[in-house]
């Protein structure tokens, strides 16, 4: 069972913040983020690995709650390029890998 | 640079007339993926190999097969495609370690079926 994504879609304005929250219904031992982009492949944001780790890459940063089977991503001081589709991704079992539900964002200007 | 190639970009075939979506890696990951994604949705896993060993997901439809003669290549063969079969097929690679298996995606293929 795929990871659900909370909110489904947001939209911001410019310079303002986000959460993107991950639940998952069993263990969740690693936890990434992408971003995908209208046609195009997602790409990677971060990696997460250990319970209540937290990353951060410019203004975009993410915690990771083993216990709680969680990962949120917090986009601050939002920009136009960070519109597009949010997917936390996982592995189930040992090779498996799925994604989450997805969370639409839209920046404007 | 290593990386996961899929070919063609953009394909257009026939309702009912066969297709095959062909994917390449330099990375020597041990792991391959098919997903289907369409519009507004999460990428949903076909299938997975690992290294010859063959997964399918349980919903997959039959009229979707895949073939993995070597290491570097995937393929997704299409039997009889539909209209519902429209969609961005994407390809990606992993070499599960330590608990962690980060996925590697190609650009995607965009079918379309007329």
């Amino acid at each position: 069972q795929q990871p659900v994504q909370s909110p489904q879609a947001v939209i911001l304005r410019e310079g303002e913040d986000a959460v993107i929250n991950c639940s998952s219904s069993k263990a969740l031992y690693s936890v990434h983020w992408y971003r995908q982009k209208h046609g195009e492949a997602p790409v990677f944001l971060m990696i997460l690995l250990k319970g209540g780790e937290q990353k951060g890459h410019e203004k975009i940063s993410a915690s990771f709650n083993e216990k709680k089977q969680q990962s949120s991503l917090y986009l601050t001081a939002s920009q136009l390029s960070y519109s597009g589709t949010y997917f936390c991704g996982t592995s189930e079992g040992t090779y498996k890998y799925i994604f989450g539900t997805g969370t639409r964002l839209k920046v404007l200007a | 640079d290593a990386m996961v190639i899929q070919n063609p970009r953009y394909q257009v075939t026939q309702f009912g007339k066969p297709v095959t979506l062909s994917c390449s890696q330099t990375l020597n990951h041990n792991v391959m993926y098919w997903y289907q994604q369409k519009s507004s949705q999460a990428p949903k896993l076909l299938f997975h190999y690992y290294d010859k060993d063959f997964n399918n997901e349980a919903d997959t439809p039959d009229n979707f097969q895949s073939r993995r003669p070597n290491t570097s290549f995937c393929f997704l063969d299409i039997r009889s495609p539909g209209l519902g079969d429209a969609a961005m097929y994407l390809c990606a690679t992993s070499r599960p370690s330590l608990g962690n298996t980060e996925a590697f995606f190609g650009q995607g293929t965009r079918l379309t079926v007329v």
